[in-house]
């Protein structure tokens, strides 16, 4: 199932804090986070696993809450180069590897 | 170094037509996904490849959809009769292949049926 993300839009003015949430209804032992700039491809930003530690790109941190089944990303003090959207993944299992379900994603914008 | 590699990176098709979309992976990558992504939407798992083999393709809408992967390198999406539905941007994808390995995206085929 897709994860869910909250919420699907949010403007900032430049140097505001955002948070953007991802829920699943699986349980989940890891999450990715991508974001995508308008007519680009989307790029990696960070893996949250399972007992792991907080991650951080940049001032860019996220969480993952596994009883909860959900994850977090926190842009704190944006900049105008945040602004994209941003999708989490979740992976599928199989006895060969993986391949991640995208959320539906969260549009940032960062004005100055 | 080169990244994930996609041709042609516009298609216009009429509808009955078949296309085929190529992808070439970042050299060493094991893994390679095939994506298709909605304007405004995130991407959708079609099908993937370890080496030549073709692990899943649970996410192929249906049997005009194909993809192949025969010398564990480079990857061909054939859509047969298109329909306008097929219309999207189709996005492949590498990864090192182990549990957690990030995935690394071509800048797409945008597909249009006419």
């Amino acid at each position: 199932q897709q994860p869910v993300q909250s919420p699907q839009a949010v403007i900032l003015r430049e140097g505001e804090d955002a948070v953007i949430n991802c829920s699943s209804s699986k349980a989940l032992y890891s999450v990715h986070w991508y974001r995508q700039k308008h007519g680009e491809a989307p790029v990696f930003l960070m893996i949250l696993l399972k007992g792991g530690e907080q991650m951080r790109h940049e001032k860019i941190s996220a969480s993952f809450n596994e009883k909860k089944q959900q994850s977090s990303l926190y842009l704190t003090a944006s900049q105008l180069s945040y602004s994209g959207t941003y999708f989490c993944g979740t992976p599928e299992i199989n006895n060969a590897g993986n391949m991640l379900t995208f959320g539906g994603g969260t549009r940032l914008m960062v004005k100055p | 170094g080169a990244g994930v590699s996609q041709s042609p990176r516009y298609k216009v098709t009429k509808r009955g037509q078949d296309v085929a979309l190529r992808c070439d992976p970042i050299s060493g990558h094991v893994s390679l996904y095939w994506y298709r992504q909605a304007l405004g939407q995130g991407p959708e798992f079609l099908t993937y490849f370890n080496y030549e083999a073709q692990q899943d393709k649970s996410g192929l809408p249906n049997d005009r959809f194909s993809a192949e992967r025969p010398e564990g390198s480079i990857s061909t999406l054939t859509i047969q009769r298109t329909e306008q539905r097929d219309s999207a941007m189709y996005r492949c994808a590498s990864s090192l292949g182990y549990g957690d390995s990030p995935l690394h995206f071509g800048n797409g085929t945008r597909l249009t049926v006419t």
